[in-house]
């Protein structure tokens, strides 16, 4: 089993509409998780941390479910310059593991 | 503010060339991390720097790959006797706190074609 696994999608919305990635690691000893965002052809960026207690910013909510092991990003109202590639990361000690990513189109 | 830097941006060689690929961190980062990105894949942690300790090779994929970090700033990922499968984008990630908690910046990468 991967250590991080992410549905590679592509998921294909409409502008307006909302969706929700998934994610889930194996390593327990995890501590903290985060969602990069990488554009085509560009270097990833951190989109937001995910905190124990779930955390939102703006259009985006993150959860986090320690018990099952999984992360999931929730995107509202979505935007057509949301269209990318989302990266599940988890972390433990120094430790990045960055997940394959989900492919997000938003289509006008 | 800078941010990460990395050259060349583009390096295409021959099989069997050595090729050194440069890293500029984010000034004050105490940690920095490289990663090879093959095409439509995901990050593949290759090495890890945090400030003077013994870096963590543990991601290298093979003795042809080495890296250095001089004087905790720079750092320069070699490859020796390239093949083609090493064709793949190398991104740079500095940190200024080492694990939990530390965002990575990362650098526009260096796209490494192998012919």
């Amino acid at each position: 089993r991967k250590e991080v696994e992410q549905d590679p999608g592509p998921f294909n919305v409409p502008e307006g509409a909302t969706v929700a990635f998934n994610c889930t690691y194996s390593n327990s000893a995890s501590q903290s998780f985060f969602w990069y965002r990488q554009d085509c052809r560009k270097e990833p960026k951190l989109l937001m941390s995910v905190y124990s207690s779930g955390n939102e910013d703006g259009r985006f909510t993150a959860q986090l479910n320690r018990a099952s092991q999984y992360i999931s990003l929730l995107i509202r109202d979505s935007k057509l310059s949301d269209s990318a590639t989302y990266l599940c990361v988890v972390n433990y000690g120094q430790n990045f593991v960055f997940g394959p990513g989900t492919r997000l189109s938003v289509l006008p | 503010g800078a941010g990460v830097s990395q050259s060349p941006s583009n390096k295409v060689t021959e099989k069997g060339k050595d090729v050194e690929l440069r890293c500029d961190p984010i000034s004050g980062h105490t940690a920095l991390y490289w990663y090879r990105q093959r095409l439509g894949q995901g990050l593949e942690f290759l090495i890890y720097f945090q400030g003077n300790s013994a870096p963590d090779k543990s991601g290298l994929p093979s003795d042809r790959f080495s890296a250095e970090r001089t004087g905790g700033s720079v750092s320069t990922l070699t490859i020796q006797r390239t093949q083609q499968e090493d064709s793949a984008v190398y991104l740079c990630a500095s940190s200024p706190l080492a694990g939990a908690g530390g965002e990575q910046f990362f650098g526009p990468g260096t796209r490494l074609t192998v012919l």
